[in-house]
């Protein structure tokens, strides 16, 4: 596609379902990224996906946290037993290799919010 | 550790006037990139511009530039003749390379607004 695209944009899930988020990014891009935004601060990097290699997970806050990217295209980031503090705005970016060069296209996030 | 401030929580400019935007950052690594995003309420991030370490010009983008200052870990963000479509939560960030890895770090943002 043209762009990275994030479903669904907005979640709203009850304390201790599980939530699965999508991230489709730009075609041919071969690095993908995750990143949370909470309510009034920057973003947090998750995980990083880079062709076949194996994830840097290292920003993963807890178990209850997996992402997986099949193919090399589509990823998607599974909460399990969603707590209030995983309230946030969850984006997506993917980029051509490395994002040192050129930076990465962002998706437009999926807000989740736990109640 | 590896920090981005940004102490200037938020902003207001008149259209078609200049404004910085600060941002100060901590690392110890000697090559890095450095980089200005803007969040409009979209919520998409949109680079606006960029800056490798080791280059000491300016990067220049239209009517974004910044002012590297590496010594002084700073990396200030200017927008001339400002326009209502630059209101935006703007965010400075910096890029760790490690292990075939790479990571933003990102300041908690500046909200600018533009005033008509």
């Amino acid at each position: 596609g043209a762009g990275v695209s994030q479903s669904p944009s907005n979640k709203v899930t009850e304390k201790g379902k599980d939530v699965e988020l999508r991230c489709d990014p730009i075609s041919g891009h071969t690095a993908l990224y995750w990143y949370r935004q909470s309510l009034g601060q920057g973003l947090e990097f998750l995980i990083y996906f880079q062709g076949n290699s194996a994830p840097d997970k290292s920003g993963l806050p807890s178990d209850r946290f997996s992402a997986e990217r099949t193919g090399g295209s589509v990823s998607t980031l599974t909460i399990q037993r969603t707590q209030q503090e995983d309230s946030a705005v969850y984006l997506c970016a993917s980029s051509l290799q490395f994002g040192r060069y050129s930076g990465y296209t962002f998706g437009s996030g999926t807000r989740l919010t736990v109640v | 550790a590896q920090t981005v401030t940004q102490s200037q929580p938020e902003m207001s400019v008149q259209e078609a006037e200049t404004v910085t935007l600060s941002c100060t950052y901590d690392t110890s690594e000697s090559n890095y990139y450095l980089f200005w995003y803007k969040q409009p309420p979209s919520r998409q991030m949109i680079l606006v511009i960029r800056q490798e370490a080791y280059k000491q010009q300016n990067a220049t983008e239209n009517r974004f530039s910044v002012n590297f200052q590496k010594a002084a870990k700073s990396f200030s963000l200017k927008i001339s003749d400002s326009q209502l479509g630059d209101t935006a939560m703007y965010f400075c960030a910096f890029m760790i390379t490690q292990g075939g890895s790479e990571k933003l770090v990102f300041g908690k943002g500046t909200k600018l607004t533009v005033n008509p």
